[in-house]
């Protein structure tokens, strides 16, 4: 099956640096999304992005699905901004739509 | 607008008992993914249904874990005679299936298993 590997696996940041999280795959995919994992658990949506570039706030997102990465990136990070980063793909497989999921990058942002 | 609703929160069963856990999607949604986290590890899919339907459940071990989505009400996983390797936090999600095709899922808080 598809494989979805994070890098890196862990990131330590002074606020107000700038970070590149990267997700590599290894076949098509229909569908990528980006999630923050909390310190409380909660999954929250960043980025729907199958291919091209999307920009929320101090976040950014890149995917090229011809070359099978995408790229988030994180501008001016904030403390808040800790949590686990997860990249998720969607394999291009006919009717499925299950998501399989990278190990993620942790990330702390120090004060 | 609601997004995806889990309860319990947190869930904490006796080894052999029953788990249930209940997954209410995003109005409009109507396809169901249940998820399981490990500590540490990203999220494994179990299984993913539509409204009284099983659309894929190879994720899901074949004894003692069920699911289902019914024509009412809350989409259910079921877990029989619990052990602790069950412990977990499970998630479940929701998308729609529009014109366009747009699969992006959007996620509840989580049920924390805790299996003693």
């Amino acid at each position: 099956g598809i494989q979805v590997e994070q890098s890196p696996p862990d990131l330590i940041l002074q606020e107000g640096a700038n970070s590149t999280l990267r997700c590599n795959f290894s076949d098509s995919v229909n569908n990528l999304q980006w999630f923050h994992q909390n310190p409380w658990g909660q999954l929250i949506n960043l980025f729907y992005i199958p291919s091209g570039t999307k920009q929320n706030g101090r976040l950014s997102a890149t995917t090229v699905a011809t070359e099978r990465y995408s790229l988030l990136y994180i501008s001016s990070s904030q403390t808040t901004d800790s949590g686990v980063y997860f990249c998720a793909v969607e394999p291009f497989a006919g009717n499925n739509r299950k998501l399989i999921w990278g190990l993620g990058t942790s990330l702390a942002v120090n004060p | 607008n609601a997004g995806v609703m889990q309860n319990p929160r947190h869930l904490v069963r006796r080894r052999g008992q029953e788990a249930r856990l209940r997954c209410s999607p995003m109005k409009g949604h109507s396809h169901v993914y249940w998820y399981r986290q490990l500590p540490e590890e990203g999220l494994k899919f179990m299984v993913y249904l539509q409204k009284e339907n099983i659309i894929d459940e190879s994720g899901m071990p074949k004894e003692r874990f069920s699911a289902e989505f019914p024509k009412e009400g809350p989409s259910i996983l079921r877990i029989q005679q619990v052990v602790r390797g069950d412990s977990a936090a499970y998630f479940c999600a929701s998308s729609q299936l529009g014109a366009g095709s747009n699969t992006e899922a959007f996620f509840g808080q989580g049920t924390r298993l805790t299996v003693v």
